[in-house]
């Protein structure tokens, strides 16, 4: 059974820091990896969608890489801004009997001024 | 790009009453939709996938007499909590693709049900 882990579960730091959210997954037979953000009540901004077959994504201030065999991919925010507070979520899409995104715990960031 | 609405956002209801929430892709049809819940400070759980015209198929644990789910057509897929109890209270987030479970899924912006 697959199962997403995100550390840390929460981070706070000061504007102008990069910084890197970690996510596992226990099983490498996935699709693919998405981040989302989400914000307090709202619901999910895809950031970036990396195929299985992919290393990384780029978009603006913001970097995935994907690991398969190790289980393990990583969100990086460089030169953090207040606008980016929020809570980040990984979700693999498993091909373990059905297609389905698997969650993770998310991180909540917070940047401060 | 592709944009899935939920309505309505939010809700309050008496316990044992139903609460219907829809989810609409609004410029493209979605062969299949999803539907997950979020509990406080906790991550999504899919609760049910549904494909345009068939039944749904639902997760473990997740009760398909009390989660109803309709997908009639390529652009509308329901949620009806019945007899909705205050631990249903929750944030349901339905998401939608144009072909099979592989394909990208847009997000709609959610409901928060609350039932007193």
């Amino acid at each position: 059974k697959q199962e997403v882990t995100q550390i840390p579960a929460a981070l706070s730091v000061p504007e102008g820091e990069n910084l890197v959210l970690n996510c596992s997954f226990t099983d490498s037979a996935i699709y693919n990896l998405q981040w989302f953000r989400q914000d307090p009540g709202k619901g999910l901004t895809s950031l970036l969608l990396i195929q299985s077959s992919q290393r990384e994504q780029t978009s603006g201030r913001l970097n995935a890489s994907l690991d398969k065999s190790s289980g393990r991919s990583t969100l990086y925010i460089a030169a953090s801004q207040p606008g980016d507070s929020a809570t980040y979520l990984c979700a693999a899409l498993t091909t373990s009997g059905t297609y389905k995104y698997i969650f993770g715990t998310g991180t909540r960031l917070k940047v401060l001024a | 790009g592709a944009v899935v609405s939920q309505h309505p956002s939010w809700v309050i209801c008496k316990s044992g009453t139903s609460v219907k929430i829809e989810c609409r892709s609004l410029d493209f049809q979605a062969t299949t939709m999803f539907w997950y819940r979020q509990f406080p400070k906790q991550s999504l759980m899919l609760m049910a996938t549904s494909n345009e015209g068939s039944k749904a198929t639902y997760e473990q644990g997740v009760e398909k007499d009390k989660f109803l789910i309709n997908h009639a057509s390529l652009t509308l897929s329901t949620l009806t909590v019945t007899s909705a109890h205050p631990e249903d209270s929750s944030f349901y987030i339905c998401s939608a693709s144009w072909g099979v479970s592989t394909d990208t899924q847009y997000f709609g912006p959610g409901t928060r049900l609350t039932v007193l």
